[in-house]
């Protein structure tokens, strides 16, 4: 069965730090594509960013950035400059091997203090 | 139209009842999903249409459940004979292929929160 896993449950940094949210992940695939969605407080839920596997090179979205190791099937998501609004639960997600959907981890709950 | 619409936002029904959850998505986006999630838990997969064929089914949803996407547009999501452990938040995402599997970025709706008493 595909798993992934996110091994912190809950993190706080304070605010202008940099936060590194840790995933791992199981797949038979070769070639695939991994996320980072982000779920603040009682709304919905938004792709920060997103992998493709075959790529070497590391995503990067503004102030969000991922490192992508993929012998060791690890997609940790660092987050510089941290801000009040970064406050929200980070969901990895892979693609189900079948198609098209997604299998999301547990979450790590990111709270960011002034 | 600006995202996935879903409703209601709450239901809270009874133990043995019916409901039925409405999706909007975001329009010319052919894709749509439905996932679970618990508390404490990340989304779970239970459905997907393309346009409006259902192309993928869960081993979570049971056959209390049904979707459906009658025109390629809304979808609904039934739950019959609801028990307590149906209490969720289900959410409801869309997309617009791009080049091929796993491209799509999936937009999701606010939810709708199911409380089975």
């Amino acid at each position: 069965a595909q798993t992934v896993t996110q091994s912190q449950p809950e993190m706080s940094v304070q605010e202008a730090e940099t936060v590194t949210l840790s995933c791992t992940y199981d797949t038979s695939e070769n070639n695939y594509y991994l996320f980072w969605y982000k779920q603040p407080p009682s709304r919905q839920m938004i792709l920060v960013i997103r992998q493709e596997a075959y790529k070497q090179q590391n995503a990067t979205e503004n102030r969000f950035s991922v490192n992508f190791q993929k012998a060791a099937k690890s997609f940790s998501l660092k987050i510089s400059d941290s801000q009040l609004g970064d406050t929200a639960m980070y969901f990895c997600a892979n693609e189900v091997d079948s198609g098209y959907a997604l299998n999301f981890g547990k979450g790590t709950s990111l709270l960011v203090t002034p | 139209d600006t995202g996935v619409s879903q409703n209601p936002r709450h239901k809270i029904t009874k133990r043995g009842q019916n409901v039925t959850f409405r999706c909007d998505p975001i329009s010319e986006h052919n894709r749509l999903y439905w996932y679970r999630q618990t508390l404490g838990q990340g989304p779970e997969f239970l459905t997907y249409f393309q346009n409006e064929a259902q192309l993928e089914k869960s081993r979570l949803l049971s056959d209390r459940f049904s979707a459906e996407r009658p025109k390629g547009s809304f979808s609904t999501l039934e739950i019959q004979r609801t028990e307590q452990g149906d209490s969720a938040m289900y959410l409801c995402a869309s997309s617009f292929p791009s080049q091929g599997r796993g491209t799509d970025t999936q937009y999701f709706g606010p939810g709708t929160r199911l409380t089975v008493l």
